[in-house]
């Protein structure tokens, strides 16, 4: 089954503990981005990738690292996690930017 | 300026009913116009896309407008149902670039 997997699902973590979450696709696709959710703001895009070693900011990447070593895996790092990146976050994966994208099931993450 | 406005925020219609979603965009080399479909729970997933040689395209009752020289699309949803109630967001994307997403519609269809 084509489908998009991000890990965990849910997560409560405290402010300046790394976390890293984990996206991977089995779809062979070269684009893949990561966004966050907020309430009023919709999705914006963090950061996209690509294909393998590529990878650009989107709108709202500070405070994220990514990485796109293999092309089935985008991880999303948080280097020093604060408050203001409590969000719904989810990874992405198209054959192109135009064209049609498939979303995670989504990671919700709480930062006290 | 890469920024796409989306309208209403929310919006409430009859069952049977039309609702029609608008977003407008500033920079006009975009040339991918998707919509987004996204149920509570759920990652969004598309329902339907335009690109800017066509001005209209339908895909069962889901229609999009496209009106190139007003920099706007809009999203028409025929003989609403229930079931159609979800947020909806519309976006933009140029080439081998970013993705703009609007911020979203959450729509309510009256049974």
């Amino acid at each position: 089954e084509a489908q998009v997997t991000q890990n965990p699902r849910y997560l409560i973590t405290v402010t300046g503990k790394k976390l890293t979450v984990t996206c991977s696709q089995n779809m062979n696709h070269e684009y893949m981005s990561w966004y966050r959710q907020d309430p009023g703001l919709g999705l914006r895009q963090i950061y996209y990738s690509m294909n393998v070693e590529v990878t650009d900011k989107g709108d709202v990447p500070e405070g994220y690292k990514v990485s796109r070593k293999e092309k089935r895996n985008f991880p999303l790092i948080l280097e020093s996690p604060s408050p203001n990146q409590t969000s719904l976050y989810f990874c992405a994966s198209s054959a192109h930017n135009t064209d049609t994208q498939y979303f995670g099931p989504g990671t919700r993450l709480t930062v006290l | 300026q890469q920024q796409v406005k989306q309208s209403p925020q929310s919006l409430i219609v009859q069952k049977g009913g039309i609702p029609i979603i608008n977003c407008a965009y500033e920079n006009t080399a975009f040339d991918y116009f998707p919509w987004y479909q996204q149920f509570p729970g759920k990652g969004p997933a598309l329902l339907i896309a335009i690109r800017p040689d066509v001005s209209e395209k339908k895909e069962g009752r889901f229609t999009i407008s496209f009106n190139k020289s007003a920099k706007q699309f809009s999203l028409h949803i025929m003989d609403s149902q229930p079931g159609d109630s979800a947020t909806y967001f519309c976006a933009a994307s140029l080439g081998d670039d970013k993705i703009i997403f609007g911020k979203g519609t959450r729509l309510h269809i009256l049974p």
